[in-house]
């Protein structure tokens, strides 16, 4: 059972369209991370969401947590080919110790046609 | 370095033999992390460090996994006895401190044939 479930799974959308990334679970999270993936690459940190229905922006991007924090969403405005990659959530999973690890959903590979 | 360094980039293997992947996380950082990625998936955890503390070692697959972390640094990956559903891309991160700030490597593509 995936703790994130991140929908749609695939997207492919042409240059100047806006789409939104779901990331849902049943749970609630202290804090929600998304992350961008490109080829050949690791998973590069785009923001850190905290508090229940907090909206931040990084330029043409939009994450929003929801008001239950069991949520989020990744919007982008006008995309563009650079844009195209692994779309990833992650939320921290506490241990006994007070220390924690990330605990990824499935991603979302986006493809953005110039 | 400035970042998290995985060596090989890429490992052919024949099925049936030992590999080692190798990370050096960022200087400083107590944490460090092995996933798997299937491809276009997302991130399978694998294995912790932190500090001089046991490893959380709940995500390894089966016992021909194994990793270690030597001086609080370097740490390494082993793969015994290979086997093709083993093909996928390990990813190593490290982190300074609570409560995020992972940093990941570029990964090794491993491929079992």
């Amino acid at each position: 059972t995936q703790l994130l479930e991140q929908s749609p799974q695939f997207l492919s959308i042409q240059e100047g369209e806006n789409l939104t990334v779901y990331c849902n679970s049943s749970s609630v999270f202290s804090s929600l991370q998304w992350y961008r993936q490109e080829p050949g690459e690791g998973p590069v940190l785009l923001v850190t969401v905290v508090t229940g229905g907090e909206v931040k922006k990084l330029k043409r991007l939009t994450f929003q947590f929801g008001d239950a924090r069991k949520d989020s969403s990744l919007h982008i405005t006008a995309a563009q080919p650079g844009d195209t990659g692994l779309y990833l959530c992650a939320t921290q999973k506490w241990l006994a110790s007070n220390t924690g690890k990330l605990i990824f959903g499935q991603g979302t590979t986006l493809q953005v046609k110039p | 370095g400035a970042g998290v360094s995985q060596s090989p980039s890429n490992k052919v293997t024949e099925k049936g033999k030992d590999v080692e992947l190798r990370c050096d996380p960022i200087s400083g950082h107590t944490a460090l992390y092995w996933y798997r990625q299937s491809l276009g998936q997302g991130l399978e955890f694998l294995i912790y460090f932190q500090g001089n503390s046991a490893p959380d070692k709940s995500g390894l697959p089966s016992d021909r996994f194994s990793a270690e972390r030597t001086g609080g640094s370097v740490s390494t990956l082993t793969i015994q006895r290979t086997q093709q559903e083993d093909s996928a891309v390990y990813l190593c991160a490290s982190r300074e401190g609570q409560p995020m700030g992972y940093t990941f490597g570029s990964g090794t593509r491993l491929t079992v044939v």
